[in-house]
C-alpha cells in the first residue's frame, strides 16, 4: 500500500515570495491533515479535511496561509507571502475517518527555509 | 484541553540497555494517547496507542506504553535498545479524532 506523498521535500524562497505543497493521501482515506513542525517542537495541526470539506482550520493563519482538497483527494497548501517564522516541516497525514483515535499516516513532509 | 509533556528532550542510552521515554498528559476527559518516532527526513510512524481496555499496550518494534490514570503517566520502554532506535519520539494526546503533541524526545543510542 502506498503511503502518503508530498512534494516537494524541500524548499527554499526568500521572506514575502509565495509557495505551495502538495499532499496526496493514502487511497481511500477521506480525513487529510496538515501540520506545521517547527524545530524543536512537535507537530501543530493547521487543517483538517474531511473529504473536500474544512473541518478544522481554527490554528491556520488565515491572513497568509490557505489550502484545498477541491475533488477530496489531492490537497494543497499555500503561504503568501511567507515569513522568516514560517520555516519548519509541513507534514500532511491521512486517516481512513474522523472516528476518536482513528490512526493517521504521516508523509516524509517538506522542509521550508525562509530567508 | 488536552495537553502533553515530555520529560527530557534527550535521552542517551547505551546499545542493550533499558529505554525510557517519559510522558504526562493533562485532560478532564478520559484520553486517547500514542507514540509516534520520526526517523530523520522521514514522517512520523505510529509506535502503539491507548485507547481503552487493558494498560499496558504494546506496540512495534518491542516497544510498550503503560497507561496510569492515578500518575496521568504514558510512559514509552523498550527493555533492550538497539542502534535502530534512535530516532526522535513524540507522545501525542487525542481529543476526538484531534492530536496534540508533546515536544519530542531525541534518543540516542551509543555502542
Amino acid at each position: 500500500e502506498a503511503g502518503v506523498a508530498q512534494s516537494p521535500r524541500y524548499k527554499i524562497i526568500e521572506k514575502r515570495q509565495s509557495v505551495a505543497f502538495w499532499c496526496n493521501p493514502i487511497s481511500g482515506h477521506a480525513t487529510l491533515y496538515w501540520y506545521q513542525q517547527i524545530l524543536g517542537q512537535g507537530p501543530k495541526l493547521l487543517i483538517q479535511f474531511q473529504n473536500n470539506g474544512v473541518v478544522d482550520d481554527s490554528q491556520l493563519p488565515k491572513d497568509r496561509f490557505s489550502a484545498e482538497r477541491l475533488k477530496g483527494v489531492d490537497s494543497t497548501l499555500k503561504i503568501q507571502p511567507a515569513k522568516l517564522e514560517d520555516s519548519a516541516v509541513y507534514l500532511c497525514a491521512s486517516s481512513l475517518g474522523d472516528r476518536d483515535a482513528e490512526t493517521q499516516y504521516f508523509g516524509p513532509g517538506t522542509r521550508l527555509l525562509v530567508l | 484541553a488536552q495537553s502533553v509533556t515530555q520529560l527530557g528532550s534527550h535521552v542517551s542510552v547505551s546499545e542493550g540497555a533499558l529505554v525510557l521515554l517519559r510522558c504526562n498528559y493533562s485532560s478532564s476527559v478520559p484520553p486517547y494517547l500514542f507514540w509516534y518516532v520520526q526517523y530523520p527526513n522521514q514522517g512520523l510512524q505510529l509506535l502503539l496507542k491507548y485507547t481503552t481496555g487493558a494498560t499496558l499496550v504494546k506496540g512495534i518494534n518491542g516497544f510498550e506504553a503503560e497507561f496510569k490514570k492515578s500518575e496521568t503517566s504514558f510512559h514509552l520502554t523498550k527493555p533492550s535498545a538497539h542502534m535502530s532506535d534512535a530516532a526522535e519520539y513524540f507522545c501525542a494526546g487525542g481529543e476526538g479524532n484531534k492530536l496534540v503533541f508533546g515536544a519530542g524526545t531525541i534518543l540516542r543510542v551509543k555502542s
